[in-house]
């Protein structure tokens, strides 16, 4: 069965410092991967996905993540955070089963200090 | 702009009295979904449309129905909400197979 890990419940980051958040999943094939953020009270943005073809994907807002097949990771990074990144990050595995079905990490809450 | 709608963004109910929560879109996409997101916890997937066809997940309990009238409306119905049943109930859609899915911005629902 399809599951991801977030092992991170929570980050501060000053801002202007890089960043980076872990993802692990577990998944028999080739997986559908993606990382959403949800601010305060609000639904979630899709920041970027991978389906196939290049590892680096570039997201919106300066992210950017890496599949890692041997690691069984899709880590999120951004090269310098500001303020506005504050929020809940999640990565999800697309399911094995039924179609379109999305399993969700237990999030990150990434914390920005001037 | 093409967007996903909640209606409404708070909702308070009293303990067992019906409610229900609204979603409509104008992206066209024809698989809706319904998830429910408790405090600090990750969205859990309660049910989907793919066009007409209902599909529910197997541990959605029997209290949660939903409801597709046509493409752009998508109705979550709690029939006796519990406390338990406090959460943002998030609404999103996709475009066929295609994995990647558009949110709403959610409804809180607090029960009373």
């Amino acid at each position: 069965a399809q599951s991801v890990t977030q092992p991170d419940i929570h980050i501060t980051v000053s801002e202007g410092a890089s960043l980076e958040l872990r993802c692990n999943y577990s998944y028999g094939a080739t997986p559908y991967l993606f990382w959403y953020v949800q601010s305060p009270g609000q639904g979630l943005q899709l920041l970027l996905k991978y389906f196939s073809g290049d590892t680096l994907v570039q997201g919106i807002k300066g992210f950017e993540a890496e599949f890692k097949r041997s690691q069984s990771s899709f880590n999120l990074r951004k090269p310098s955070v500001h303020w506005s990144d504050a929020a809940e990050y999640f990565c999800a595995v697309g399911a094995e089963t039924g179609a379109n079905n999305l399993f969700f990490g237990t999030g990150t809450r990434l914390t920005v200090i001037p | 702009d093409a967007m996903v709608i909640q209606n409404p963004r708070y909702q308070v109910t009293q303990f067992g009295k019906p409610v229900t929560l609204s979603c409509s879109q104008t992206l066209n996409h024809n698989v809706m979904y319904w998830y429910q997101q408790k405090s600090s916890q990750a969205p859990k997937l309660l049910f989907h449309y793919y066009d007409k066809d209902f599909n529910n997940e197997a541990d959605t309990p029997d209290n949660f129905q939903s409801r597709r009238p046509n493409t752009s409306f998508c109705f979550l119905d709690i029939r006796s909400p519990g406390l338990g049943d406090a959460a943002m109930y998030l609404c999103a859609t996709s475009r066929g197979q295609t994995y990647e899915q558009y949110f709403g911005p959610g409804t809180r629902l607090t029960v009373t």
